[in-house]
């Protein structure tokens, strides 16, 4: 079966624009996670998503948005980007919303910012 | 918020070295993960153990929950288990995972 898959793997932008992330959980899991990862730290949760309801918010900006499809795949936005923006972000899924369940994290998306 | 440290930060081993890397917790937890960062970035489970132990393969771990506390073993270490290890926990009543400040391994032939 196939993992946690995310698109696309790199991706650079400048200051100011906007970028979406792409995310498809394993299949029969209801649950995607954010997190981000700077360089140097362990990932910081960014949101959850649990049957297309976002379940749960990290300390993060409102530039930061995320929805959850039907099909449960997701999407993680962020508009006017900084240059701390720059970081490795993952997504996770799940089976279901609450600590009963393993994480199971994708490769990732590095994102720059220039 | 909850706390998570993990010791040692840094640790060097020649290939067949045995390690035992630690995870403390400030709070009680309903989750706690332990992960393989590699050196692409991919985040590999390792062990799903709220509380008690289970071994798979040369990798071992246990958790006391009322103590807050979480160990993983690595025996006969390969040039293959360098990299990051992180532990992650779910505190109650959140959906999220914390994950602690990780073990940077380094093993060498």
């Amino acid at each position: 079966d196939a993992g946690v898959t995310q698109s696309p793997t790199h991706l650079i932008k400048t200051r100011g624009q906007q970028v979406t992330l792409r995310c498809s959980p394993i299949s029969g899991h209801k649950s995607v996670s954010w997190y981000q990862q700077v360089l140097g730290q362990g990932p910081q949760f960014i949101f959850q998503y649990y049957e297309k309801e976002e379940r749960g918010r990290g300390n993060f900006p409102d530039r930061f948005s995320a929805r959850q499809f039907p099909n449960y795949s997701s999407e993680l936005n962020v508009n006017a980007l900084l240059l701390g923006d720059s970081a490795l972000y993952l997504c996770a899924s799940s089976l279901g919303a609450t600590g009963t369940y393993e994480q199971y994290f994708g490769p990732g998306t590095r994102l720059t910012v220039t | 918020g909850i706390q998570v440290e993990q010791s040692p930060p840094d640790l060097i081993l020649q290939e067949g070295a045995n390690s035992t890397l630690r995870c403390n917790f400030s709070d009680s937890v309903n989750n706690l993960q332990w992960f393989h960062q590699n050196p692409w970035g991919q985040l590999i489970n390792l062990f799903y153990i709220p509380s008690g132990t289970k071994q798979n393969g040369r990798l071992s771990a246990t958790t006391v929950a009322t103590e807050r506390y979480s160990l993983l073993y690595i025996s006969s270490s390969q040039t293959t288990d360098s990299g990051v290890y992180f532990c992650a926990v779910e505190p109650y009543n959140t959906d999220k995972l914390i994950f602690g400040t990780g073990t940077r391994l380094q093993v060498f032939p």
